[in-house]
């Protein structure tokens, strides 16, 4: 079954900090990683995508990176800021379907 | 012009009542997406629309949700006799293309009592 699995479940953190939320994947074939941010009652905003032959990117103060190979993907925010506080998920996708799989995301606060 | 647009953002309906729900995508985007988010989770596929028709329906969970895009443009999700464990945010997006970033809206919050 295509699952994608995200840890940790919620984070708190201090402002000015920086962390690294993990996603874990077994979606097969694979076509596209995404990681998205959602504030509470808003819709998710796209932070990155990423295809199997990317490893990293970066949107500013986030950097996603991933390894095809063992099927995992990473978000690392530098230096958060308050506005950081939301939920991040991660969403895979393999070729010829539109059914892209979220995963439950990550809560993270930060506090200042 | 703005981004995808849902309404109502808030839905309060009885059960067995009928309810509808539009979303108003990014001008020209031709792929549209419904999703439902319960609390705590991600979303969840419901229906996906490459122009005017269903591309894959295979998400809507039975024959009382049915969703219409039929110009190709605003597109609404229907749900008839509606259930308390109908009561979720339902998510709309649009992209240009499948490997293009979804832009979602803010979804409508329905509460079935």
């Amino acid at each position: 079954k295509n699952q994608v699995e995200q840890s940790p479940q919620s984070l708190i953190i201090l402002e000015g900090k920086n962390c690294t939320l993990q996603c874990n994947y077994t979606v097969s074939p694979f076509s596209n990683l995404r990681w998205y941010k959602q504030d509470t009652g808003r819709g998710p905003v796209s932070l990155t995508i990423m295809t199997f032959s990317e490893n990293t990117k970066s949107n500013g103060r986030y950097t996603a990176t991933l390894d095809a190979d063992t099927k995992q993907s990473s978000l690392h925010i530098t230096a958060s800021q308050l506005s950081d506080s939301a939920s991040y998920i991660c969403v895979v996708s393999g070729p010829g379907f539109q059914k892209l799989v979220f995963g439950t995301g990550t809560r993270l606060l930060v506090s200042p | 012009g703005a981004g995808v647009s849902q309404t109502p953002s808030n839905k309060v309906t009885e059960k067995g009542k009928y309810v509808e729900l539009r979303c108003d995508p990014i001008s020209g985007h031709t792929a549209l997406y419904w999703y439902r988010q319960s609390l705590g989770q991600g979303p969840e596929f419901l229906i996906y629309f490459q122009g005017t028709g269903a591309a894959d329906d295979s998400g809507l969970p039975n024959d009382r949700f049915f969703a219409v895009r039929p110009e190709g443009s605003v597109s609404t999700l229907k749900i008839q006799r509606t259930e308390r464990g109908d009561s979720a945010v339902y998510l709309c997006a649009s992209s240009s293309d499948r490997n293009s970033p979804l832009h979602f809206g803010n979804g409508t919050r329905l509460t079935v009592t």
